[in-house]
């Protein structure tokens, strides 16, 4: 059964510490993995697609890696803005599965200043 | 552009209601997914609709369903309500190009079942 997790639950840091959130996935034939970032209220927003393993995306503070089984997302230097919930998603193989995505549960990052 | 607009954002039913619930895509945008948020089973997939015809469908049961109108707009339809459909139904829409998960979501709505 395809399958994502994603660690810790929750994670609290002060601005300027930096830390990474896992995501580890069982996936017959990964077609891509995903993050996503979700504030109270609002719906999901894409942040990066990962295709294979070794594969690195950046965007300001945020940096997505993968490998075989699992991928993290590293964030430097957080600031409060980046206080959000990160969701880990995973679009498996076998015909037109677009739209169809596997999520985990989602880390809870909350930044202090 | 405007982005996914979801209507209406907030509703109660009761019991054995039934309830309709609207998405409208950023324009352009041919395929559109649906999704149910809960605190206990984060976010599941319901079923996607292209060109008025359902693609994929997540594993709930028949009271789930939906349909995709010609200007790409999307219905979903829950009858027979129960306390546990009590979630955040969340509509996304996607690029007519490829087949990518890059997914463009609406901000939801939230469906209270007493």
């Amino acid at each position: 059964e395809d399958q994502v997790t994603q660690s810790p639950e929750a994670l609290r840091l002060q601005e300027g510490e930096s830390s990474s959130l896992n995501c580890s996935y069982t996936v017959s034939g990964l077609r891509g993995l995903f993050w996503y970032r979700q504030d109270p209220g609002k719906g999901p927003e894409f942040l990066f697609t990962l295709y294979s393993a070794g594969e690195e995306k950046e965007k300001e503070r945020l940096k997505a890696t993968l490998t075989k089984k699992e991928s993290f997302l590293h964030i430097t230097a957080p600031k409060p803005e980046d206080s959000a919930t990160y969701l880990c998603a995973v679009q498996a193989g076998g015909g037109n599965q677009g739209g169809k995505l596997i999520f985990g549960q989602g880390t809870e990052l909350s930044v202090k200043p | 552009k405007a982005g996914v607009t979801q209507t209406p954002r907030y509703l109660i039913k009761t019991r054995g209601q039934q309830v309709t619930l609207s998405c409208s895509p950023i324009s352009g945008h041919r395929s559109v997914s649906w999704y149910q948020q809960t605190p206990g089973q984060g976010l599941q997939f319901l079923f996607e609709y292209f060109s008025e015809t359902q693609r994929n469908k997540g594993n709930f049961p028949g009271r789930f369903s939906g349909r995709q109108f010609s200007n790409s707009r999307s219905e979903m339809n829950v009858s027979t309500l129960e306390l546990g459909d009590s979630a955040l139904y969340l509509c996304a829409s996607r690029r007519p190009t490829g087949n990518t998960g890059e997914l463009f979501f609406g901000e939801g709505s939230r469906l209270t079942v007493l």
